[in-house]
């Protein structure tokens, strides 16, 4: 049972490019999260899923969409890489809407 | 005012040592509470759920005030493994924020020698 997973650990940008961050649970959890936390900071949400087909903003959606075709995927993509979206970035998951999430180990972005 | 406030610290306390930590929620609707340990460049972890009963898991206490929207975290007899961002989290659970977690600022503990 690996729990929440993570891929890439860390990436480069380039201002102007655009990636996809893999997230993946093997809990069967319906609800998962997108947070970023930048350096000092407190985690902000940027989309949830509350299950496959239905997605959500959160406080911070703007440069980032988001799909969930199966219970286990949840990507998230970037588009067109800013500065500003230089950040370490946590996915989670949660079997319900009251319970605890479980995070993953995070992606290390850097766009310059 | 923030949703969730916390004591951002930091504490700087002696091995075996008692510290305290405290958070306040301004939403009266929330409905479950957490203590969420994270250390340096990691993702935070659970520590404990928060009843309002109180609860205690070994050297870790957690109290719930829903009266006064207070939460708190004791830990006793302080080890230099404890060192890390103690989040306090609450979930508001009601119409547009249900399944949201809300995360404090985090309060930053250094256990020394």
């Amino acid at each position: 049972n690996a729990g929440v997973t993570q891929t890439p650990k860390f990436r480069i940008l380039k201002i102007g490019q655009s990636m996809t961050l893999q997230c993946t649970q093997d809990m069967n959890h319906n609800y998962m999260y997108w947070y970023r936390q930048d350096p000092g900071m407190g985690l902000k949400l940027i989309y949830y899923s509350v299950g496959a087909g239905i997605t959500d903003k959160g406080e911070v959606p703007n440069g980032y969409n988001v799909s969930r075709s199966t219970t286990e995927d949840f990507p998230l993509r970037l588009e067109l890489a800013a500065p500003s979206q230089t950040s370490v970035y946590f996915c989670a998951s949660a079997s319900s809407g009251v319970n605890e999430q479980y995070f993953g180990p995070g992606t290390r972005l850097t766009v310059t | 005012r923030k949703e969730v406030e916390q004591d951002p610290g930091p504490f700087n306390v002696p091995e075996g040592a008692t510290v305290a930590f405290n958070c306040t929620y301004s939403n009266s609707a929330s409905q479950s509470f957490f203590w969420y340990r994270q250390d340096c460049r990691k993702e935070p972890k659970l520590l404990m759920s928060v009843y309002s009963s109180g609860n205690e898991d070994g050297r870790f206490t957690a109290q719930l005030n829903r009266a006064s929207q207070y939460i708190s975290l004791l830990i006793r007899d302080s080890k230099l493994s404890d060192s890390a961002t103690y989040l306090c989290v609450v979930n508001l659970a009601g119409g547009t924020s249900y399944g949201k977690l809300t995360f404090g600022q985090g309060t930053i503990l250094t256990v020394h020698p």
